[in-house]
């Protein structure tokens, strides 16, 4: 069974750096073809794809938020860890890492997911 | 990179069919056949409905079923059943190597 969970701060003040981890079991980014990917999804609002990281430690980033963003993993700990640069209230929402899979290429899909962790940003 | 455009809501009565659609551009949908979409219920995490355009994943009910000509990705919810009435989101992979999510779309049971 796969399973990932999501940890962090819950509140930020403007400017911080929001660090968050994703910890998963059963599977392993050692393994070929896997990846993990960051989506967030303000309250009320749509999801929004942030970053992913493979295997091979090749990462994707969102291009409107590239400048801020950096994904690294961990994989003696099983870990994905994301940071955020100079965050602000538009940044507050729920941030979920999900396990990344495709059939071709190394194009496809996100599943399962992490229950999410609230991230609020205020002053 | 701008969100994929879906409908804000669809409706339907028990039994019937209901069609959501995605539409992107030449530089995501209408040019990879990575796109899924994802259920998800309010205060819960999205769940994978449907990947690589048209295949259902194990545990997926044969009532969700997926399509795309162009630049436009569709969902289709036959037998609307209670259970259906959720958010759903679809998903593309992009030229920019990135991913990009829909706008989502409000499902109603009637």
């Amino acid at each position: 069974q796969i399973t990932l969970k999501e940890s962090g701060p819950t509140l930020l003040k403007p400017t911080q750096t929001l660090t968050l981890t994703c910890t998963f079991s059963g599977f392993s980014l050692r393994t070929s073809g896997a990846g993990v990917g960051w989506i967030r999804q303000p309250p009320g609002k749509a999801l929004e794809w942030l970053a992913l990281i493979y295997w091979h430690d090749d990462k994707r980033y969102s291009p409107s938020l590239k400048s801020r963003l950096t994904i690294t993993k961990d994989t003696s700990k099983n870990q994905v860890v994301l940071t955020m640069t100079n965050v602000d209230p538009v940044d507050t929402a729920t941030y979920y890492c999900a396990q990344h899979s495709y059939t071709s290429s190394w194009y496809g899909w996100f599943d399962p997911w992490g229950q999410g962790t609230l991230v609020t940003v205020s002053s | 990179q701008s969100a994929l455009t879906q409908p804000a809501s669809v409706s339907g009565s028990p039994g019937q069919s209901i069609t959501i659609s995605c539409t992107g551009t030449s530089s995501d949908v209408g040019s990879y056949k990575y796109v899924s979409w994802y259920q998800q219920y309010p205060g819960k995490a999205p769940k994978l409905m449907i990947y690589d355009v048209s295949n259902r994943p194990s545990g997926v009910s044969n009532r969700f079923s997926g399509s795309k000509s162009g630049n436009t990705a569709s969902l289709t919810i036959s037998g609307l059943q209670a259970e259906d009435e959720a958010d759903y989101y679809c998903n593309s992979y992009t030229s920019a190597y990135a991913y990009v999510f829909g706008t989502g779309t409000k499902v109603t049971v009637l």
